[in-house]
């Protein structure tokens, strides 16, 4: 079955780095476009991009353009964010989502079961 | 950037009521509009596509209508299990945009 498995919590102190995993598994990879979605605590859903897991073309939302990275390990099915130099407003879980044309549509059909990233000093 | 307004941001329900939750687009989208349920401790599924369109293995008690700039999810004989945050996205535009979600909590 189609599954999008994120790697696990991180804690992290201002200004460090942190690198988040989506392993997709199910489907073949470069067909589906991964987009990321973040969750502050308590708070809705924001888009951050997506990347083209074909071409590996990463495409961010302003507020994410600058500290964000998408990367891809297309060989091992993964799709990676990176966020450099850490602020405390980037705690938050960050989900992966798998992008499909249905029905004349794009949908988001499967996520990733979310990575939690805590900033603090 | 289109700003997209849910309404209410939440409500009282009980089992068995029917209920409807509005998002509104700042700019017509058309019917790219996806709805999207959250339950606590999980991630988002999607419910509806193309603003009216059940996704596979959806219960037909979801109703999704709309375009243009004004949608509506509507819940018939609404279940414990559909207590949850419902959240709007449209894809018409890039940047993607969520609506701020409606929460639906037990009387």
């Amino acid at each position: 079955q189609i599954q999008l498995v994120q790697s696990g919590p991180e804690v992290k102190k201002p200004g460090e780095s942190v690198k988040i995993s989506c392993k997709a598994s199910g489907y073949s990879f470069t067909d589906y476009a991964i987009h990321w979605v973040k969750q502050a605590p308590g708070k809705g859903l924001k888009w951050m991009g997506w990347i083209n897991t074909y071409n590996g073309k990463p495409t961010y939302a302003d507020d994410f353009k600058g500290r964000f990275v998408f990367s891809l390990e297309a060989s091992a099915s993964t799709a990676n964010l990176q966020i450099s130099n850490l602020k405390n407003e980037d705690t938050a879980t960050y989900f992966c989502a798998r992008e499909a044309y249905y029905g004349y549509n794009y949908v988001m059909d499967a996520w990733g079961q979310g990575a939690s990233v805590t900033v603090s000093s | 950037n289109t700003v997209m307004t849910q309404s209410p941001t939440s409500m009282f329900i009980s089992v068995g009521d029917r209920v409807a939750m509005n998002c509104k687009a700042s700019q017509k989208v058309g019917t790219n509009v996806d709805w999207y349920q959250q339950k606590i401790g999980q991630s988002p599924k999607l419910l509806i596509y193309g603003a009216s369109n059940r996704y596979i293995g959806v219960p037909d008690r979801f109703t999704g209508s709309g375009s243009g700039t004004d949608f509506t999810l509507t819940i018939s004989n609404l279940q414990a299990e559909d207590l949850a945050v419902y959240y709007c996205l449209q894809y018409n535009s890039n940047p993607r945009t969520f609506g701020g979600g409606t929460k639906l909590e037990l009387k």
